[in-house]
């Protein structure tokens, strides 16, 4: 039973345009949820997060927007830079669920 | 500030045989987790530890797999006998906190093939 989808495998975009990437969560009782970001032979790095009582969190150019009603997350890069490709995560935690995570997307930024 | 550190890197065995991770966490955090992430999915939590202290071992094969932080700093990762899916790559994280609010630190992971 998968919690947290991520039905993109791969998202291909060019350099400067938006990225956004998908996610989508079944657990009602998730409350808060996170983006990471994993290199080829790294562990994963915490990018940006949400907490349920908010629909938007803005990092520089990450944004996160959250769907509460349709449980349903995106991450948006703005501009995208070469040095963005790589696998992202959606992960989502909640009452005394730990940390779940989607499959990733791997983003390529073609130059 | 060190990061996680984790050790070997690769590892290679044969089904049935043992093998041991060591995960060293950020120095301060209390709070230590490894992950089992298999090809194309995302990491699955197998432990987590806080101080010395099992908190959640529910998705952990404890028929083959154990864990132990004894001192409540560094920890280990075993599996004896290993299978075939055990193939995959075992992440160890550390929080500052017991919040699942605390941001999780990953180290580098050990890479598990099973032959």
């Amino acid at each position: 039973d998968q919690q947290v989808k991520q039905n993109s495998p791969s998202l291909s975009v060019q350099e400067g345009r938006i990225s956004i990437l998908n996610c989508d969560y079944t657990n009602s009782m998730f409350d808060y949820f996170l983006w990471y970001k994993k290199y080829p032979a790294e562990g994963p790095t915490f990018l940006i997060s949400i907490s349920s009582i908010k629909d938007k969190n803005e990092d520089g150019r990450f944004t996160v927007f959250l769907n509460k009603s349709a449980k349903h997350l995106s991450l948006h890069i703005v501009p995208s830079q070469p040095g963005d490709s790589a696998v992202y995560f959606c992960a989502a935690s909640g009452g005394n669920t730990p940390l779940v995570f989607g499959k990733g997307t791997r983003l390529s930024v073609i130059a | 500030e060190a990061g996680v550190a984790q050790s070997p890197r690769y590892k290679i065995i044969e089904k049935r045989q043992s093998v041991a991770f060591w995960c060293n966490p950020i120095s301060g955090h209390a709070t230590l987790y490894w992950y089992q992430q298999i090809l194309g999915q995302g990491p699955k939590l197998l432990i987590q530890f806080q101080n010395n202290g099992v908190v959640d071992d529910s998705q952990l094969p404890k028929d083959r797999f154990s864990a132990e932080r004894l001192k409540g700093v560094d920890s280990t990762l075993k599996i004896q006998p290993a299978k075939l899916e055990d193939s995959a790559v075992y992440l160890c994280a550390s929080s500052i906190g017991t919040s699942l609010y605390n941001e999780q630190f990953f180290g580098p992971g050990t890479r598990l093939t099973v032959l």
